[in-house]
């Protein structure tokens, strides 16, 4: 099956421009996650779709971050406008089940604002 | 609080050698709880979790709940385990918590 996709997998742009970052879970996974590394810090949990519903927006930094998932299949991640502590590594993930045996992550997308 | 401590940043060891990787949680409840790595240019993935029970790639780790500690042992490491191993903790709302992470290098 294929894995889970993300891109880019590296952007780069200005302080105060748009980015859209793009995943596309495993078929039939009706979970999807976005979770982000920024330098020196630990992988966050940003939030948790179920099928097109937000179930957990929790972890989402402030209202520059919009999370979309129409139709229940790609997610995107917007953020605007960028600010230099949004650079970081994003990663996507889905799973089955909520409880399941653990995620399958996608390779990442490396978000670098100057 | 839910949270999950890796105290090394980095580990070095020979191969051959045996390594362990800490980790410690905090958590309310009965913990579920995952070892992944990342390999140099390639995604996360899942390299055990404890109510498996398993071994995979010869690694190992054990839940104590008295310690609050799940580290990942192996007896003789090789240098393809060198990679970013991260100890996660299944959150009470389902997502993972994460700790910052252990570089372990194996050297020849």
């Amino acid at each position: 099956e294929a894995g889970v996709t993300q891109f880019p997998s590296h952007s780069v742009i200005e302080k105060g421009q748009t980015v859209t970052l793009r995943c596309d879970p495993i078929s039939g996974h009706d979970n999807l996650y976005w979770y982000r590394r920024v330098m020196g810090k630990e992988i966050k949990f940003l939030l948790h779709f179920v099928k097109e519903s937000k179930q957990d927006e929790s972890g989402m930094p402030n209202n520059r971050f919009l999370a979309e998932r129409t139709g229940g299949t790609y997610s995107t991640l917007k953020v605007q406008p960028a600010e230099l502590e949004d650079s970081g590594v994003y990663f996507c993930a889905s799973s089955q089940g909520d409880r399941g045996p653990g995620y399958t992550f996608g390779s990442g997308t490396r978000l670098t604002v100057v | 609080a839910q949270r999950v401590t890796q105290p090394e940043k980095l580990l070095s060891v020979f191969k051959g050698a045996p390594v362990e990787l800490k980790c410690n949680y905090s958590y309310s409840g009965s913990p579920e709880l995952f070892w992944y790595v990342q390999y140099s240019r390639q995604r996360l993935q899942l390299l055990l979790r404890h109510i498996s029970r398993e071994s995979i790639k010869g690694f190992t780790a054990d839940l104590n709940k008295g310690e609050t500690s799940f580290h990942l042992k192996k007896p003789f490491a090789q240098e393809e385990d060198s990679a970013m191993y991260y100890c996660a903790l299944r959150g009470s709302q389902g997502n993972l918590i994460f700790g910052k992470g252990t570089k372990l290098s194996v050297k020849p």
